[in-house]
């Protein structure tokens, strides 16, 4: 069965700090993992995406990172600031030409920035 | 702003009722995506249409219902409500197929459903 485990659930940081979420996933085929920003109330918004052949995306402070061979992905969040505090999800998709039926998500990693 | 409208933002019902939740997607995109969203779980895959016809269903019970118009709006319709389906409901769109490499997914703000 396709999965996608995150870790930490939940992870508090002081502002200006680093931090590094974690994504393993076990969707077979893999095309491309995503990484979703979500505030709370509002929709998920796309930060980075790679596909196996792409090793880091960078998005200002959001660099996310991909191991296709160990099937991990972690997202580094850079000096944070509050507006950071949200949940982060992983999205994993098999199919190159896109599927959404296809589509693993994440329970996602809420983030609490504190000032 | 994903530039995908939800209505209404906030829903209180009691069990038993029906309702419909309402979708217009970014302009241009074909695809429309429903997902629920419950406490603590991740996205669940509902239903997804394109240019009005049924693309790919995913865990939508019998209860609930979708289409999508013409003018490519959707709506998402839930009926025989049950506690277990207050949650949250997100509507997404894209372009084409939806979560390949080059068509992300935009979703909107979502409707949060609370069953009495």
């Amino acid at each position: 069965k396709n999965q996608v485990e995150q870790s930490p659930q939940s992870l508090i940081i002081l502002e200006g700090k680093n931090c590094t979420l974690q994504c393993n996933y076990t969707v077979s085929p893999f095309s491309n993992l995503r990484w979703y920003k979500q505030d709370t109330g509002r929709g998920p918004v796309s930060l980075t995406i790679m596909t196996f052949s792409e090793n880091t995306k960078s998005n200002g402070r959001y660099t996310a990172t991909l191991d296709a061979d160990t099937k991990q992905s972690s997202l580094h969040i850079t000096a944070s600031q509050l507006s950071d505090s949200a949940s982060y999800i992983c999205v994993v998709s098999p199919y190159s030409g896109g599927g959404a039926d296809g589509l693993t998500f994440g329970k996602g990693t809420h983030l609490i920035i504190q000032p | 702003d994903s530039g995908v409208t939800q209505t209404p933002k906030h829903l209180i019902t009691a069990t038993g009722q029906r309702v419909t939740l309402r979708c217009s997607p970014r302009s241009g995109d074909l695809s429309v995506y429903w997902y629920q969203q419950s406490l603590d779980q991740g996205l669940q895959f509902l239903i997804q249409y394109y240019n009005g016809e049924e693309r790919a269903k995913g865990n939508i019970l019998e209860r609930f219902s979708a289409q999508q118009f013409p003018d490519l709006h959707s709506e998402l319709n839930l009926s025989s409500l049950e506690l277990g389906d207050s949650a949250l409901y997100f509507c997404a769109s894209s372009a084409s197929g939806g979560g390949g490499y080059g068509s992300p997914l935009h979703f909107g703000n979502g409707t949060r459903l609370t069953v009495t």
